[in-house]
C-alpha cells in the first residue's frame, strides 16, 4: 500500500521555466491538499479539493494553478517560475477535510 | 484570515521529562484539533487529534487536551525519549469558503539522554 506519491522527488528549474508536481493517492481519500514548507514557516496550503471536481484556493495560491484529475491524482503546476517559489513541496489526502491527512514524501524545488 | 499560533517555538528537555506544546487559534467555528509530527528530512504524521465534543484524550505517552471557551489545544508528552525529538505542528481547521487545515509554525522539540 503505497499511500500518497509525489513525484519527482527533487527538481531544478530556472526562472521562467514551468513545472507540474504529480500526486496520487491510492486510498480512495475525496480530500487531497498541496502545502509548500519553508525554514519556519510551518505548512502553507497552496491548493486543496475538497472532493473530486472541485479546487479551493489556499492560503498562497498565487503563482500557482491544480488540476483535479480524477479521484487519486492531484497536480500542482508552477506556469512561470520565480526563486521564491524555491520550497519542499507536500501533498496530502484524507477522507474528509476534518479526518487525518496523510501525507507524501515530498519534493523539494529548487528554482534559479 | 484565521489565526494561528504556537508556543514554544523551541523547547529543550532531558528525557524522562514531560514536555507541553501550546495551540492558540482564532476561528470560534473550528470543531477538529490534530497535532502532527515532524522528523527532520521527513514528511509530517498524525500523533494525536481530538475534536470539539471531547475535552481531553489520551495515547500511551501522548495527551491532548481542549479549551474550546480560551481557543487553545495543547499537546502533552509524558517520559520524553530521544526519538520524540522532532518538530512538532498543530493544525485546527479554518472554515471560510471550504474546510482546510491551518498549520502552526511548529515547536522544535529536542530531547537530551
Amino acid at each position: 500500500n503505497a499511500g500518497v506519491t509525489q513525484t519527482p522527488k527533487f527538481q531544478v528549474l530556472k526562472t521562467g521555466q514551468s513545472m507540474t508536481l504529480q500526486c496520487a493517492q491510492d486510498m480512495n481519500h475525496n480530500s487531497m491538499y498541496w502545502y509548500r514548507q519553508d525554514p519556519g514557516m510551518g505548512l502553507r496550503l497552496i491548493y486543496y479539493s475538497a472532493s473530486e471536481g472541485t479546487t479551493d484556493k489556499g492560503e498562497v495560491p498565487n503563482g500557482y494553478n491544480v488540476s483535479r484529475l480524477n479521484k487519486r491524482e492531484f497536480s500542482l503546476r508552477l506556469e512561470s517560475a520565480a526563486p521564491s517559489q524555491t520550497s519542499v513541496y507536500f501533498c496530502a489526502s484524507s477522507e474528509s477535510s476534518v479526518e487525518p491527512q496523510h501525507f507524501g514524501d515530498g519534493t523539494r524545488l529548487s528554482i534559479l | 484570515g484565521e489565526n494561528v499560533e504556537q508556543h514554544p517555538s523551541t523547547l529543550s528537555v532531558q528525557e524522562g521529562d514531560s514536555a507541553v506544546i501550546k495551540c492558540t487559534y482564532s476561528d470560534s467555528a473550528s470543531n477538529y484539533f490534530p497535532w502532527y509530527k515532524q522528523e527532520l528530512g521527513k514528511r509530517p504524521q498524525l500523533i494525536i487529534d481530538i475534536r470539539s465534543n471531547v475535552g481531553e484524550k489520551k495515547d500511551q505517552r501522548i495527551a491532548v487536551t481542549l479549551n474550546k471557551t480560551a481557543k487553545h489545544f495543547s499537546l502533552h508528552i509524558t517520559e520524553t525519549q530521544p526519538e520524540d525529538s522532532a518538530v512538532y505542528f498543530c493544525a485546527p481547521d479554518f472554515n471560510q469558503a471550504g474546510t482546510a487545515l491551518i498549520f502552526g509554525k511548529g515547536t522544535t522539540l529536542s530531547v537530551s539522554s
